[in-house]
């Protein structure tokens, strides 16, 4: 089984801290992804790593900035947490081709509380 | 406007019953559409996922539908069991730009 471990399933951070967010994929999949996720507003794409030291902006990257450096590893930063990066943080991984390409695996996500 | 519209937001049912969840999209073209079940506090599990010339699939008590010329799918649930209140995501991925687009999700509540 894909399995996609996030380093922290409850985190809290003062206002102004630098945060780090883990992820790892033990199944060698080239893509990885970062969501937040918010009552009423789903899953929103904040980064993605087609392959490792590849990275694109996704839909609300503002506040943030990403690292992949081994292909197992992508990390989600928070230069300067603010109040309204509290949220759910998922982690996701997904071969590209190939058996059960397409599917994204996602980790058991960081609840996330910046005070 | 979202492309990926789910209805109801909200079900309950009784334990036992059958429901079934909706999905509109209006993302043309698309690559696939997935379904995923989402326990609270924990990440999305892929239940389904189909290309635009499936119809059906299932996975045990789950039946998803796809019609792509209305572009609109269907999650059936039978027999719902009380494991089986979590969050249903609908998502769909389009080739241009490798785009993937979630729909905000149906919590479905199964009382005893």
């Amino acid at each position: 089984d894909v399995k996609v471990t996030q380093s922290s399933r409850y985190l809290v951070k003062r206002t102004g801290e630098k945060v780090f967010l883990e992820c790892v994929q033990d199944m060698d999949h080239e893509n990885m992804f970062w969501y937040r996720q918010d009552p009423g507003l789903g899953l929103r794409l904040i980064y993605f790593s087609y392959d490792v030291k590849m990275k694109e902006k996704g839909d609300i990257p503002e506040g943030y900035s990403v690292s992949r450096e081994k292909k197992e590893r992508f990390s989600l930063i928070l230069e300067s947490a603010s109040t309204n990066q509290t949220s759910m943080y998922l982690c996701a991984s997904r071969r590209i081709r190939g058996l059960r390409s397409n599917i994204q695996y996602f980790g058991a996500g960081t609840r996330l509380s910046v005070l | 406007k979202n492309q990926v519209e789910q209805s109801p937001q909200s079900l309950i049912i009784l334990e036992g019953k059958n429901c079934t969840l909706q999905c509109n999209y209006t993302v043309s073209p698309f690559s696939n559409l997935r379904w995923y079940k989402q326990d609270t506090g924990r990440g999305p599990v892929s239940l389904t996922i189909m290309t635009f010339s499936e119809n059906t699939k299932s996975n045990g008590r789950y039946t998803a539908t796809l019609d792509a010329d209305t572009k609109q799918s269907s999650l059936h649930i039978t027999a719902s069991q009380l494991s089986d209140s979590a969050s249903y995501i609908c998502v769909v991925s389009a080739p241009l730009r490798d785009k993937i687009i979630f729909g905000k999700g149906t919590r479905l509540h199964i009382l005893p």
